[in-house]
């Protein structure tokens, strides 16, 4: 089944340390998404890519770092810059933006959960 | 700024009910809207989509458009008590390069 895989489901880390966080996927998507959620709140957008190579900061972009080398794959590494690393991070990804594909919704994975002590 | 707003709640309705969610944005050029469902620890998943003025229903739920009014609502009938989840609303618009903008999320509890 076609679908996006996020991994690990929980990451522990301490301060000062990168981590990246792994999204695959293998719906044939041009487009895909880094979201963080913090409890109570919406999903705030981090970067997000519509072609290989190519990726664009989202609203909080500060202290995050992305990767687009395979169609498939979008990592995120969450950098000892950003100052409250500790979140829920949801990777999306949607058919391409061409077209009459900007009606296309989102599709998640099931999330990574980062604790930072 | 493109906005979307909801109300957090939590709204609560008895088994049997109709919940009424509802959105308001601030791009007035916003194109898509949709409907995710969040249950408690998971990641949002789409029940709805609506792209032009008027109802569209799907089984138990209707989505609702007013671009006049800049809103769109969520309607659960017959609630369950496995309808309890957060709904978040999204809007798609060209001042934000299309890419969904998520209000916070109305949190929505049916009680038996």
């Amino acid at each position: 089944d076609g679908g996006i895989t996020q991994s690990p489901k929980y990451l522990f880390r301490k301060e000062g340390q990168n981590v990246t966080l792994s999204c695959e996927q293998n719906l044939n998507h041009d487009a895909m998404y880094w979201y963080r959620q913090d409890p109570g709140q919406g999903l705030r957008l981090i970067y997000y890519s519509q072609i290989v190579n190519d990726f664009q900061k989202g609203d909080i972009a500060e202290g995050y770092s992305v990767s687009r080398e395979k169609k498939e794959s979008f990592p995120l590494t969450v950098t000892s810059a950003q100052k409250n690393p500790t979140a829920f991070y949801l990777c999306a990804s949607s058919i391409s933006r061409s077209g009459n594909s900007y009606n296309s919704p989102l599709h998640f994975g099931n999330g990574t959960r980062l604790t930072v002590t | 700024q493109k906005e979307v707003e909801q109300n957090s709640g939590p709204l609560s309705v008895p088994e049997g009910a109709i919940a009424s969610l509802n959105c308001t944005y601030s791009d007035r050029g916003s194109q898509s809207f949709f409907w995710y469902r969040q249950y408690s620890g998971k990641s949002p998943e789409l029940i709805m989509s609506i792209y032009s003025n008027g109802d569209k229903e799907d089984g138990r739920f209707t989505a609702q458009l007013n671009k006049a009014s800049q809103y769109v609502s969520l309607l659960i009938r017959d609630s369950q008590p496995s309808d309890s989840a957060t709904y978040l609303c999204a809007v798609n618009s060209p001042g934000g390069s299309y890419i969904p903008t998520f209000g916070r999320g109305t949190s929505l509890i049916v009680h038996p």
